[in-house]
């Protein structure tokens, strides 16, 4: 089975805190991607990575950044924590598209992030 | 960019009766491929169907189904003989063809009632 990992299913932070969500995967997929997921909002794409030390921007990229030093982790990073960056945030992965077009996308449990 | 529209942020059925979730979406592609993704309370995403747009038939999978609509740019999932199981958060999603990145709409709250 697919199994894709977030760090922390629960994590407090203070204002202006740099924040780190980890995430790895372990079916050697070659897309990986961040969202954040607020009620009433679904899920907002933050960013994606097609391979290794490649990243897009989706379409909330502000505030955030992002690493992918090898292939099985993509590291979301908050450079200061802000009250409106608390959310659910979900990590997930899929393989890259074939001919026969895309998998599903497998997804983390999801970090819920506070910031105080 | 593509737009994906939930219209109802809320639904609720009885137990074995049949409900129908509704999705939109907006774009100018003719090569794309649509999902519906359940996320019960343990927060885990997982594939309930997808449909390719160059498709005609309906998917189905199991006790559910698509009707899918392509020029009216419409996505209804139905789910038949509804199980308390059912009760989650159901998202539909939309995917350019040769693309990377799946975009999602805000999503139905369904509860299905004993």
């Amino acid at each position: 089975d697919v199994k894709v990992t977030q760090s922390s299913r629960y994590l407090v932070k203070r204002t202006g805190e740099k924040v780190f969500l980890e995430c790895v995967q372990d079916m050697d997929h070659e897309n990986m991607f961040w969202y954040r997921q607020d009620p009433g909002l679904g899920l907002r794409l933050i960013y994606f990575s097609y391979d290794v030390k490649m990243k897009e921007k989706g379409d909330i990229p502000e505030g955030y950044s992002v690493s992918r030093e090898k292939k099985e982790r993509f590291s979301l990073i908050l450079e200061s924590a802000s009250t409106n960056q608390t959310s659910m945030y979900l990590c997930a992965s899929s393989l890259y598209p074939r001919a026969g077009g895309p998998d599903e996308a497998f997804f983390g449990q999801g970090t819920r992030l506070t910031v105080v | 960019a593509q737009t994906v529209t939930q219209s109802q942020p809320e639904m609720s059925v009885q137990e074995a009766e049949t409900v129908t979730l509704s999705c939109t979406y907006d774009t100018s592609e003719n090569n794309y491929y649509l999902f519906w993704y359940k996320q019960p309370p343990s927060r885990q995403m997982i594939l309930v169907i997808r449909q390719e747009a160059y498709k005609q038939q309906n998917a189905t999978e199991n006790r559910f189904s698509v009707n899918f609509q392509k020029a009216a740019k419409s996505f209804s999932l139905k789910i038949s003989d509804s199980q308390l199981g059912d009760t989650a958060m159901y998202f539909c999603a939309f995917m350019k063809h040769n693309s990377n990145d799946m975009r999602f709409g805000a999503g139905t709250r369904l509860t299905v009632k004993p």
